[in-house]
C-alpha cells in the first residue's frame, strides 16, 4: 500500500485568496509529481521534482508553483485562487529507476 | 508526439460480462505502458503493467497484452463484479520517464 497523502481532501475557497495543497510520502521516493485532473476526468501533468531543490514545469500550463525542500514533501501553491482553478489535483511520487508512480487521494479544489 | 487514445464509455455491463476497453497509442520508441484505476472519490492506483512488447501484464482478473505491431494495450477481464465500477485509465511512460501521459479515461459501471 502506498504511503503518500494529501492534505486537505476538499478545499473551497473565495477568488484572490493563497492556497497551499499539501503532499507528503513516507517511502523515500526522489520524483514527484502533480497532476490536474480536470471534470472530464483527463489527467495532465502541471509540475514533477526530481529530488530536492528540483522543480520542473509538466505539459500543461499551470499558474501554480510547487516547492521541494525535503524529500518527503512536495507542496503546490496557488498565489491568486480563481474559478479556472477549480480542479482535482493529485500528487504522486515514484522511486529511482521505479517507473510505477503512486498516487495521493487527491484534492477537490473549488474557488468561487 | 506521445499519445494515449482510449475507447470511450461509459461502458455498462452486467456482473459476470466480458470486459473489453481498447487502448491506442502513438510514441517514439517502445514505452513502458499502464492500466491504472480510480475508485470514486480516491486517487489512481496502478491495476498493471507492461514494459516491452508481447508483455502480458495481469492483476484481480484483469489482463493488458503489449501488442507493438499494433500499439495496443487493451484491457480485458473475463467476468466482471460489481466493484469493478470505476474509471479505468491507459497510460504511457514518456522517453524521458519524467512523465506519464495519459487516455481520457473510461467509465466502468457494472450491475447485480
Amino acid at each position: 500500500e502506498a504511503d503518500i497523502y494529501q492534505t486537505p481532501r476538499y478545499l473551497v475557497i473565495g477568488t484572490g485568496k493563497k492556497i497551499t495543497l499539501e503532499c507528503s510520502q513516507t517511502m523515500g521516493h526522489d520524483k514527484m509529481y502533480w497532476y490536474q485532473q480536470d471534470p472530464g476526468m483527463e489527467l495532465h501533468l502541471i509540475h514533477y521534482s526530481y529530488g530536492v531543490n528540483s522543480t520542473e514545469k509538466g505539459d500543461l500550463s499551470s499558474e501554480s508553483t510547487v516547492s521541494r525542500i525535503r524529500t518527503e514533501h512536495f507542496p503546490l501553491t496557488l498565489e491568486s485562487a480563481r474559478p479556472s482553478h477549480t480542479s482535482q489535483y493529485l500528487c504522486a511520487s515514484s522511486g529511482q529507476g521505479n517507473y510505477e508512480q503512486y498516487f495521493g487521494p487527491g484534492t477537490r479544489l473549488t474557488v468561487t | 508526439g506521445n499519445s494515449v487514445t482510449q475507447m470511450e464509455g461509459p461502458v455498462t455491463l452486467s456482473e459476470e460480462a466480458f470486459l473489453t476497453i481498447n487502448c491506442t497509442y502513438t510514441a517514439t520508441g517502445y514505452p513502458s505502458l499502464f492500466w491504472y484505476v480510480q475508485y470514486p472519490g480516491e486517487g489512481l492506483q496502478l491495476l498493471l503493467k507492461a514494459t516491452k512488447a508481447d508483455d502480458k501484464g495481469s492483476n484481480k482478473g484483469f489482463e493488458a497484452t503489449y501488442r507493438k505491431e499494433t500499439t495496443s494495450f487493451h484491457l480485458e477481464k473475463g467476468s466482471v463484479q460489481v466493484s469493478d465500477s470505476a474509471v479505468y485509465f491507459c497510460a504511457l511512460l514518456n522517453q524521458a520517464g519524467t512523465a506519464l501521459i495519459f487516455g481520457k479515461g473510461t467509465t466502468l459501471s457494472v450491475s447485480s
